[in-house]
C-alpha cells in the first residue's frame, strides 16, 4: 500500500511566525486531505487537495501529484493552531485514507 | 460540534467486561468508519460501513465487533479486551465511501483497559 511520510515530526513556533509542513507519498493518488487534530483529540478536515493549490484564511495547501508531495502553509500562526497535522492520501488502487504519522505543532504565545 | 457525536467520551473497563461505544451522525452521510489511534502510531482504519453494509474489515481482532443498525448510527462492541487495546477510538462519516466527500470525525472515546 501507499507509504506516507511527514516532516518535520515536531515544530515549535512563536506566535505570528509562518511555517511549511510537508507530506511525501509513495504512489499516485486520487484524493488527499489534510486534517488538524487539536490538543483535545478532535480531528478537523482542513483541505481536500489531490492536486493544485487552495487557500482558506491563513492556511493554504499545494499538492504536486506528479512529484508525490503536498505542502501545508500556515501564516501568522496563532496558539489555536497547536496540535497535530495529518496528511491522508488515498491511492489510485485503494478506497480509504492512509494517515501519515503527523507533524506536532506547538505555537507559543 | 462537528455533527458526529461519540459516547462515552471516556471509558475505563476491565479485561473481562463487555462495553459498547456509540457513534451518531446527523449529516445525512451514507458511510461511517471506526479508527483506532494509539500513542506513537498513525491512525488505523478498523471498519468501514457503506449504506449499513460492512465493506472493509482491516484484520481487526474478533474482540471488536461493529454494528451499524442504520446509516446514522454505528456501534463498536467490546469484550475481553487487552491492555494494548487502550487507545482513542474515533468515528467518522462521509457522504459516501468512494469520494469521501465531507469527511467528518467525532471527538473520540478514550478507552483505558485495566
Amino acid at each position: 500500500g501507499i507509504q506516507v511520510e511527514q516532516s518535520p515530526p515536531d515544530l515549535i513556533l512563536q506566535e505570528g511566525a509562518n511555517s511549511t509542513l510537508r507530506c511525501n507519498f509513495s504512489d499516485s493518488v486520487n484524493n488527499l486531505q489534510w486534517f488538524h487534530q487539536n490538543p483535545w483529540g478532535q480531528l478537523i478536515n482542513l483541505f481536500y487537495i489531490p492536486s493544485g493549490t487552495k487557500q482558506n484564511g491563513r492556511l493554504s495547501a499545494t499538492t504536486v501529484a506528479t512529484e508525490r508531495y503536498s505542502l501545508l502553509y500556515i501564516s501568522s500562526s496563532q496558539t489555536t493552531d497547536s496540535g497535530v497535522y495529518f496528511c491522508a492520501p488515498v491511492d489510485n488502487y485503494g478506497q480509504n485514507f492512509v494517515f501519515g504519522p503527523g507533524t506536532r505543532l506547538s505555537v507559543l504565545p | 460540534e462537528t455533527g458526529v457525536t461519540q459516547t462515552p467520551r471516556h471509558l475505563v473497563m476491565g479485561m473481562t467486561n463487555k462495553k459498547s461505544l456509540k457513534c451518531e451522525q446527523h449529516l445525512g452521510h451514507n458511510a461511517m468508519y471506526w479508527y483506532k489511534q494509539s500513542a506513537k502510531k498513525p491512525l488505523e482504519l478498523m471498519f468501514v460501513y457503506s449504506l449499513e453494509e460492512r465493506v472493509e474489515n482491516n484484520s481487526v481482532p474478533s474482540r471488536f465487533s461493529p454494528e451499524c443498525p442504520n446509516s446514522s448510527h454505528l456501534f463498536l462492541h467490546l469484550h475481553t479486551l487487552q491492555p494494548e487495546d487502550s487507545a482513542l477510538y474515533l468515528c467518522a462519516s462521509s457522504q459516501d465511501s468512494d469520494t469521501h466527500y465531507g469527511y467528518t470525525f467525532g471527538s473520540g472515546t478514550r478507552l483505558t483497559v485495566v
